[in-house]
């Protein structure tokens, strides 16, 4: 089982659309969760940053962790065009000498 | 504007070359990343680095080697023993420790011809 689960898409909705994305883990340590959107050939971008369990709102994003099942969501409300992007989970320990893991990436179009 | 500048950003290189990446950051992080993306692969870690002068091996780190002689700078080097270079690498910077998040470049496509 790969420590970092996201199922890569492609995802399609309409605007307008919720668009709810998701990543599974394994390792029970993950205390930091974050979200980056990467647009295409272009460095990943930091959307959310959580820490622990919970939820987390900014905008039209909401994220949430639930650590009692390793499992983590980005909301996404009233979804636009220039949200088209491939978003990627990513989560750490927190522990000197260790580095962020990334899931693969979830392709979104979202459709005038 | 504070920030990490990769260059090139793009890059051809011959097979059997060597090539160096730049990564250069303002934002007075200590600790300093290399990722590689593949199509499908999402990011693998090459090496990073948490202080001037120490750096680790990441998951993918044969046929890649790396310095880190200024807190500002950690340039990347694809060596000709990496079988598959052709990606599009990016460089990350963080405070130290980790448990804060991580800042992107923009990125460089290497392309071996």
């Amino acid at each position: 089982q790969k420590e970092v689960e996201q199922d890569p898409g492609p995802l399609s909705v309409p605007e307008g659309a919720i668009v709810s994305l998701n990543c599974t883990y394994s390792n029970s340590a993950f205390q930091y969760f974050m979200w980056y959107r990467q647009y295409s050939r272009k460095g990943p971008e930091l959307l959310m940053y959580t820490y622990s369990s919970g939820n987390k709102e900014d905008g039209r994003f909401t994220a949430q962790v639930d650590k009692s099942s390793k499992y983590i969501s980005l909301f996404i409300r009233d979804s636009q065009p220039s949200d088209s992007a491939t978003y990627l989970c990513a989560m750490s320990a927190g522990k000197a000498g260790t580095a962020l893991i990334f899931g693969k990436g979830t392709t979104l179009s979202v459709s005038s | 504007d504070g920030g990490i500048t990769q260059s090139p950003k793009y890059l051809f290189r011959k097979e059997g070359q060597n090539v160096t990446l730049s990564c250069e950051q303002n934002l007075n992080h200590d600790a300093m990343y290399w990722y590689r993306q593949d199509p499908g692969q999402g990011l693998r870690l090459i090496y990073y680095s948490q202080i001037v002068n120490d750096f680790q091996k990441g998951d993918i780190a044969e046929g890649y080697s790396v310095s880190r002689e200024k807190k500002e700078s950690f340039p990347l080097t694809v060596t000709s023993a990496q079988k598959n270079p052709t990606a599009f690498y990016l460089c990350a910077s963080s405070r130290r420790g980790l448990n804060t998040e991580a800042f992107f470049g923009q990125g460089t496509r290497l392309t071996v011809v």
